[in-house]
C-alpha cells in the first residue's frame, strides 16, 4: 500500500524559513516523479513545486519561485520542501504528492500525503 | 484567481443527476486530459476521474467525465448525501509547466 507522510509544519513569523518532508513507502519511489500542492484553509488546491525521478526536472509556481527548494533523496525515499522568506500568504496545508509517472508531466494524482499545516504569522 | 474555471457552487436533490463544469485554454485542457478530485473536509483529495473520463478503481459508475475543446465536464447521477464534497478538475498546462487546479466546486446534497 502506497503511503505518503508528511512532516514539518508549525507556525513561524514572516521572513523565516521551514523544511518540510515526506517518507514514501510501498512503491519504488525512484520510479516517479513528486510533487508539492497545498491549500489554504478553507480555499482550492494550488501545486507549488514538482521534481522528476532523477531530480533533473524541476519546476515551481511563480508564487514560490526564488524561496522554495525541491529536492529528493531516493536512497531514503524522501521528498523535502525548504521554504525560504516565508511570506503570510504561505500559510496552507501541504500536501506532499505521488506523480503519474517518472516525468513531471502529468496532473492525475492517486496517492496524497495527510497534509501538514504550515503557519505564517507574526 | 484559478487557471481553470469552475462554478464556486452546485446542488442536486437525492437520485438527481448534476454537472460540473470547468473550463480551461488551450495551453491546458485543450491538449492535455483532464482529471477530477473530490475532497471530503478534513481529507486529502482523492482522484475521481483520470484521462477525461477514465475512473480509478472503486469509484462507482454514477461518477463520468467528459471533454470537448477547451472544456471539461464531471457528472454525478443517482445523487448521495455522500457526495456532498468539494470537486477539483485539473490539467497539465504547457505555458507553466506546472499542473493547474479549478478553484473548487462545493456539491450540496439537498
Amino acid at each position: 500500500e502506497v503511503q505518503l507522510v508528511d512532516s514539518g509544519g508549525g507556525l513561524v513569523q514572516p521572513g523565516r524559513s521551514l523544511r518540510l518532508s515526506c517518507a514514501a513507502s510501498g512503491f519504488t519511489f525512484d520510479d516517479y516523479a513528486m510533487h508539492w500542492v497545498r491549500q489554504a484553509p478553507g480555499k482550492g488546491l494550488e501545486w507549488v513545486s514538482g521534481i522528476s525521478w532523477n531530480s533533473g526536472n524541476i519546476g515551481y509556481a511563480d508564487s514560490v519561485k526564488g524561496r522554495f527548494t525541491i529536492s529528493r533523496d531516493n536512497a531514503k525515499n524522501s521528498l523535502y520542501l525548504q521554504m525560504n522568506s516565508l511570506r503570510v500568504e504561505d500559510t496552507a496545508f501541504y500536501f506532499c504528492v505521488k506523480g503519474e509517472r517518472g516525468v513531471l508531466m502529468g496532473a492525475s494524482y492517486v496517492s496524497w500525503g495527510q497534509g501538514t499545516l504550515v503557519t505564517v504569522s507574526s | 484567481q484559478s487557471v481553470l474555471t469552475q462554478p464556486p457552487s452546485a446542488s442536486g436533490t437525492p437520485g438527481q443527476r448534476v454537472t460540473i463544469s470547468c473550463s480551461g485554454s488551450s495551453s491546458n485542457i485543450g491538449y492535455n486530459t483532464v482529471n477530477w478530485y473530490q475532497q471530503l473536509p478534513g481529507t486529502a483529495p482523492k482522484l475521481l476521474i483520470y484521462s477525461n473520463n477514465q475512473r480509478p478503481s472503486g469509484v462507482p459508475d454514477r461518477f463520468s467525465g467528459s471533454k470537448s475543446g477547451t472544456s471539461a465536464s464531471l457528472a454525478i447521477s443517482g445523487l448521495q448525501s455522500e457526495d456532498e464534497a468539494d470537486y477539483y478538475c485539473a490539467a497539465w498546462d504547457d505555458s507553466l509547466n506546472g499542473p493547474v487546479f479549478g478553484g473548487g466546486t462545493k456539491l450540496t446534497v439537498l
